[in-house]
């Protein structure tokens, strides 16, 4: 089983409905973020989580919710979907201690979803 | 305003040869930076680590420096081959935040 998993993996829906991206992770780590990747604007945060009472907005939060509902699991809301969310969404994990031990983060392999 | 740049037009190489990716920031104090693998419609792939106090960093035929006065970051894969074809990201965490923020990518193509 893969240690970041992101379902669905593809999804079309149509603009004004709600829709749920679902993640979770069996690396044990705290913290969680959802990013968004467009093609030539790389990753752009959208929420991040550093345990299950805390979350944080990113960079472009506009639009989307959030929701950590264990330590294993962050889900990510389009309340109101509309065309220009159609994107690649990932879902990536870290310890807080990553950096120092010279870890990197884990993503998942990402749902790719189209707003009409 | 920060950015991180990294070259947008795709690098083609020749299979064997080395290949030099660049990573350019402003507006960063990294505590340090991050290179990722990307192949099509997965996700990234963490390969190296580099601190602010390091200036370079291996892994296998893969070594990463790190210059804080220039704002630069070099990546650079050796002997290269088909199978290093792929899109790779840098990414920084600076020292006033905790996220990691992304560049846009640089495509590799290594042709046999």
């Amino acid at each position: 089983d893969a240690d970041v998993t992101q379902t669905p993996r593809n999804r079309i829906t149509k603009t004004g409905k709600r829709i749920m991206l679902e993640c979770s992770q069996t690396k044990g780590h705290d913290r969680m973020y959802w990013y968004r990747q467009d093609p030539g604007l790389g990753l752009r945060l959208i929420y991040y989580s550093f345990d299950v009472k805390d979350i944080n907005k990113g960079e472009i939060s506009d639009g989307y919710s959030v929701s950590r509902q264990a330590q294993a699991k962050f889900s990510l809301s389009l309340e109101s979907a509309i065309p220009n969310q159609t994107a690649l969404y990932f879902c990536a994990t870290s310890d807080s201690g990553q950096g120092a031990r010279g870890y990197g983060y884990t993503f998942g392999s990402g749902t790719r979803l189209t707003v009409v | 305003s920060q950015k991180i740049e990294q070259n947008s037009e795709a690098l083609n190489i020749q299979e064997g040869k080395t290949a030099t990716l660049t990573c350019n920031y402003t507006n960063y104090s990294p505590a340090y930076l991050q290179w990722y693998r990307q192949d099509p419609g997965r996700g990234p792939v963490f390969l190296l680590l580099i601190r602010e106090n390091e200036k370079e960093k291996r892994k296998e035929r893969l070594k990463v420096t790190f210059d804080t006065t220039l704002k630069q970051s070099l990546f650079h894969i050796t002997a290269s081959q088909p199978a290093d074809s792929a899109t790779y990201l840098c990414a920084l965490v600076s020292n006033a935040g905790n996220m990691l923020t992304f560049g846009g990518g640089t495509r590799l193509m290594v042709k046999p």
